[in-house]
């Protein structure tokens, strides 16, 4: 069982460019989210979805843009990298709200 | 959004001793309360949890209390070893849609 499963691992971005962070799960939850992580922080909640076709802002939306077309799969955008975007990004999932959120094993990113 | 916070930021404790990190909120409609441990360069991972119909939870050498009254929950480890160094995070949902907010963690070091 593969349960959240993230891509890539590590990523070098110039600043301006776009990618999509991969993120997938085997469990079939319906609640997953993205979080960003930076030093002294905590976790950080970018955007949520509570299932396919149904996505809401987190905490620190500005820059990325999410969609959910399956209950498996959770993609994050980031459409014009900026420095200010480096951090190490964590997907997660849970079956219900108030349930253990299992996370993916993170991606960490640099925007030069 | 709902505000956690958490403390101390560092914790430096003799094997064998107990730790304790503290967690305070400000929204009483806040329902579920985990704990997750961070090894260096992995995920975050569930070591427990409570709600609010709970006051208190033990599974082994780790212990969460959740005093509603006062707005906070802790966490309490016996008998620390080696292998409790990490960093943990204390975190909260308020919503149906179960969005988690995150403290932003106590730095644990045990030293033998």
């Amino acid at each position: 069982n593969a349960g959240v499963t993230q891509t890539p691992k590590f990523q070098v971005l110039k600043t301006g460019q776009s990618m999509t962070l991969q993120c997938a799960q085997d469990m079939n939850h319906e609640y997953m989210s993205w979080y960003r992580q930076d030093p002294g922080m905590g976790l950080r909640l970018i955007h949520y979805s509570v299932g396919a076709g149904i996505t809401d802002q987190g905490e620190v939306p500005n820059g990325y843009n999410v969609s959910r077309s399956t209950t498996e799969d959770f993609p994050l955008r980031l459409l014009s990298a900026a420095p200010s975007q480096t951090s190490v990004y964590f997907c997660a999932s849970s079956q219900d709200p108030g349930q253990e959120a299992f996370f993916g094993q993170g991606t960490r990113l640099t925007v030069v | 959004g709902e505000n956690v916070e958490q403390h101390p930021s560092t914790l430096s404790v003799q094997e064998g001793d107990s730790a304790v990190i503290k967690c305070t909120y400000s929204d009483s409609a806040s329902n579920y309360f985990p704990w997750y441990k961070q090894e260096l360069g992995k995920r975050p991972q569930l070591i427990i949890d409570i709600r609010s119909n709970v006051g208190e939870k033990k599974d082994q050498r780790i212990a969460v209390t959740l005093n509603k009254t006062a707005k906070h929950f802790s966490l309490h480890i016996t008998e620390t070893q080696p292998e409790d160094s990490a960093v943990y995070f204390c975190a909260l949902t308020t919503d149906s849609w179960g969005k988690l907010q995150f403290g932003a963690g106590t730095q644990v070091v045990v030293t033998p």
